[in-house]
């Protein structure tokens, strides 16, 4: 079965400094990773996917197929970026696999 | 286009009574989505449909659970009898059906079973 881990639960960081929230992936031929973003009171919605290799809102995720991992990072948070992550790996057809998510709580 | 619709968006009910939630797509879309999120098990897939043919249901846990999507434009998810530990957030979402494409998801469904 597809698995996608997210090992924290809570990550809290102030404001300029650096984020990454973790994420790996049970190996299985060619993945495509996402990372979807939940912000307070606002529908899920798709930050990034590893196929664009873009970096949205300050965020980029690398795909690391040796280390089976798509880490999203962001070099300077901001109080903006709080919300809750979910790191999902398509599964055939147009179906996901999410992680458990992380909420990121940065502070001022 | 108003994105994914869902209703109720609150729903409180008691334990044994019979609860419905509504889903509409995205005119266009033809793959839906059912999914929970707990704060225990995260977001997880229940069912999903494809041109409103149920493709695979194998995340419902019990069969207290069932979906129907009997049009393009309507989807149900309705659990009979409601029990307690079935309180959680109910998401729709919907997609054109092509792999790799972004999900486009409801406001969600809280329930809430006493």
């Amino acid at each position: 079965a597809q698995r996608v881990t997210q090992p924290e639960k809570l990550l809290s960081v102030f404001k300029g400094a650096p984020v990454e929230l973790k994420c790996n992936y049970s190996y299985s031929g060619s993945p495509e990773l996402f990372w979807y973003v939940q912000y307070s009171r606002q529908r899920l919605q798709l930050l990034l996917r590893h196929i664009s290799r873009e970096s949205i809102k300050g965020f980029t995720a690398d795909l690391n197929k040796g280390e089976t991992s798509f880490h999203l990072k962001k070099p300077f948070a901001q109080e903006e970026d709080s919300a809750m992550y979910y790191c999902a790996r398509g599964s055939g057809y147009s179906t996901l696999t999410f992680g458990k998510g992380t909420m990121l709580l940065v502070s001022p | 286009d108003a994105g994914v619709i869902q209703s109720p968006r609150h729903e409180v009910t008691e334990m044994g009574q019979e609860v419905t939630l509504r889903c509409k797509p995205i005119s266009g879309h033809n793959s839906l989505f059912w999914y929970r999120q707990t704060m225990m098990r995260g977001l997880e897939l229940l069912i999903y449909f494809n041109n409103n043919v149920p493709i695979d249901d194998s995340g419902m846990p019990e069969d207290r659970f069932s979906a129907k999507m009997p049009n393009a434009s309507f989807s149900t998810l309705k659990i009979q009898p409601s029990e307690p530990r079935d309180s959680a957030v109910y998401f729709c979402a919907s997609t054109l059906g092509l792999r790799g494409d972004e999900q486009f998801f409801g406001p969600g469904t809280r329930l809430t079973v006493l």
